[in-house]
Parts: C-alpha cells; sequence; structure tokens
C-alpha cells in the first residue's frame, strides 16, 4: 500500500564510501524527486525527473548522481560520502498533467556519515 | 520564481488553544499551495492543499488554511491544539497549471510545541 517507498531507512556509513538510495513510487506518477532535509529541517530540491528524463538538476556536488531505470523508481548514488551529506533525504513524486496534487513523499532515509 | 516564507521558526501554544502558523509565498503565476506535516523521525504528510476555486480549504486533523491573494498568504489555522499536533509543518508552493514540471520550493518549517 505504501505510495513512495524509499530503502534504507537509515544508513550509517564512513567518508569515502559510495553509496545508493533506492526509491519507488506506486502511483503512476511520472514525475519523481530527491530532496534534501539538512540540520536545520530546510528541504531543497536535488533532482527531479520527468518520464525517465532529468528535468532539475540543482547545484549539487557531482558526487551525487540519480538514475531513473523507468518512471516508478529514481535512485540515488552518492560517490565519496563526505561528513557534510548528513542529512535525510526524501524521495517524492508528483503527477505533472493533473496538476492538482501536492507531492507525496516518501519516509526519508537518514544518512549519517562518520 | 517562486519562495516561501514562513515566520518563526518556532511556535508554542497551549493544548486547547488556537493554533496559527504563518506562511507567505511569492509567485509569478498562479500558485498551487500546500501545508505539509513531519512528525518525529517520520516522512512527510501532505495536510491541505490549494488549487483552485474556495480560498478556505479544510485539511486533515481539524486544520485549514485560507488563501489570501491580496496579502499573498496562506496561513495554517486549527481551532484548538491538541497533544499529537506536535510537529513540524512546511509550507510549499508550486506552479498552477501552466504546464511544465512541478518544482516544489518549501519554507523553512515550524516547530509546533503543544504544552499541556
Amino acid at each position: 500500500d505504501t505510495a513512495v517507498s524509499q530503502t534504507p531507512k537509515y544508513l550509517v556509513t564512513q567518508m569515502g564510501n559510495d553509496k545508493s538510495i533506492k526509491c519507488e513510487q506506486n502511483l503512476g506518477h511520472d514525475t519523481m524527486y530527491w530532496y534534501k532535509q539538512d540540520s536545520k529541517k530546510f528541504l531543497k530540491i536535488m533532482f527531479s525527473y520527468n518520464n525517465k528524463e532529468l528535468i532539475i538538476n540543482e547545484t549539487v556536488p557531482n558526487r551525487f548522481s540519480p538514475k531513473s531505470p523507468d518512471k516508478a523508481h529514481l535512485n540515488l548514488h552518492i560517490n565519496s560520502l563526505e561528513l557534510g551529506d548528513s542529512a535525510v533525504y526524501f524521495c517524492a513524486s508528483s503527477q505533472v498533467e493533473q496538476g492538482v496534487r501536492g507531492a507525496f513523499f516518501g519516509q526519508g532515509t537518514r544518512l549519517t556519515v562518520v | 520564481a517562486q519562495s516561501v516564507t514562513q515566520l518563526g521558526s518556532h511556535v508554542s501554544v497551549s493544548e486547547g488553544a488556537l493554533v496559527l502558523l504563518r506562511c507567505n509565498y511569492s509567485s509569478s503565476v498562479p500558485p498551487y499551495l500546500f501545508w505539509y506535516v513531519q512528525y518525529p523521525n517520520q516522512g512527510l504528510q501532505l495536510l491541505l492543499k490549494y488549487t483552485t476555486g474556495a480560498t478556505l480549504v479544510k485539511g486533515i486533523n481539524g486544520f485549514e488554511a485560507e488563501f489570501k491573494k491580496s496579502e499573498t498568504s496562506f496561513h495554517l489555522t486549527k481551532p484548538s491544539a491538541h497533544m499529537s499536533d506536535a510537529a513540524e509543518y512546511f509550507c510549499a508552493v508550486t506552479r498552477g497549471p501552466s504546464g511544465g514540471y512541478q518544482k516544489v520550493t518549501f519554507g523553512i518549517g515550524t516547530k509546533l510545541q503543544v504544552i499541556p
């Protein structure tokens, strides 16, 4: 029943490692997003994909690379993790054509880099 | 361009008192406006949204918000606070049905504390 699901929910890793966060939505939406929520609770968009195509790519280090194998999935891969990458990452989806829905969010992935 | 300003990063109310969380927005086109709630250690949940039509919108858990174009505001209210309302609240804006892609811009959040 989960509309937008992310895995893992918690991720603790060492600096320099490479990690991935997976996201899947079963709402039939055609647009998916990755947001980063920092320690001050500020939500900042990182990427947006529409029908597997990258649409929004905010100023994010190249170490972050989104991958969308199909429109129901948007994964986030992070290379060479740094301490400053510690945050909660939220995946979200919405339907562009309908234009009437707020984005549905996943539960978030709390990434801690040590 | 669009932006959201939430006034007050922390708001404290007594249980049973009125809840008022302020949100002002700017948008170059007619906006869609949203309030999201984030309970501790949980994800974001849509509380209510304004798209078109009636400017007073009702959401879950007794919350409502009024879209005031002249004031560019979308304040969130609840007549009587409950302990379970303690959470972080985010106001968000996106473009209306103008086509293209919906980039949702969030405010910085307001943490609501309910005092017994």
